[in-house]
């Protein structure tokens, strides 16, 4: 089966830095690739996702790289905002699978 | 409107006894899935349910039982409860299963006494 792994488990970075959140993937098969974003005490939540067809996809000051050949993929946060601290899981899935595989979250704090 | 709600948001009980959690989606999604979500923040998979077929994550304890009653709605049951069951619960939906974005519910935050 799948195998996603996160790094790092837990970044600290000053408000307007950038962050870097790195996954790779082991199942060549997999086609979607989603990032959440849990704050503390709530529910995980869709930032960004990209597929396959697609190697970088921006929003704002987010951004999901893609390279197919490492088998990894990358969540970018430019000019973070305290708001920004939460944990940040990727996922990897395939069209035909029956559930994501996420990885094992990142610790993000921004400090004022 | 909340897309994905459950019940109850909190749930706390001594140990051996059996509960239930609910959760139902408005969103017309296929499929449903059960995550547990420990102190350590991982989130596993327990269930995932779509159109009535049930896929199992062979980890998880036969205590635990998800019953759909229609696609809008997978509850999760669970006997005989034990300290270890103390997590959070997370039910999410997707317009299919595979390569679709899931919608979390708030969470079910269960403690065993």
């Amino acid at each position: 089966g799948e195998n996603v792994e996160q790094h790092p488990s837990t970044l600290s970075v000053q408000e307007g830095d950038s962050a870097v959140i790195k996954c790779t993937y082991s199942d060549s098969a997999s086609n979607y690739f989603p990032w959440y974003k849990q704050e503390l005490g709530k529910r995980p939540q869709l930032i960004i996702d990209i597929r396959s067809n697609v190697g970088e996809k921006k929003d704002q000051r987010i951004a999901v790289t893609l390279n197919k050949t490492a088998k990894h993929f990358s969540l970018h946060i430019t000019e973070t905002q305290p708001e920004d601290s939460a944990v940040y899981f990727c996922a990897a899935s395939t069209w035909t699978g029956n559930q994501f595989y996420f990885g094992t979250g990142t610790s993000l704090t921004v400090i004022p | 409107d909340t897309a994905v709600s459950q019940t109850p948001k909190y749930l706390v009980t001594q140990m051996g006894n059996d509960k239930s959690i609910k959760c139902e989606q408005n969103l017309g999604h296929d499929t449903m899935y059960w995550y547990k979500q420990d102190s350590k923040k991982f989130l596993k998979i327990m269930f995932s349910y779509n159109n009535k077929e049930l896929i199992i994550n062979e980890t998880v304890p036969n205590r635990f039982s998800p019953k759909s009653p229609d696609k809008a709605h997978l509850n999760l049951h669970i006997n005989s409860l034990e300290l270890g069951d103390s997590a959070v619960y997370f039910c999410a939906s997707s317009h299919r299963a595979g390569d679709q974005p899931q919608h979390f519910g708030d969470g079910t935050r269960l403690s065993i006494l």
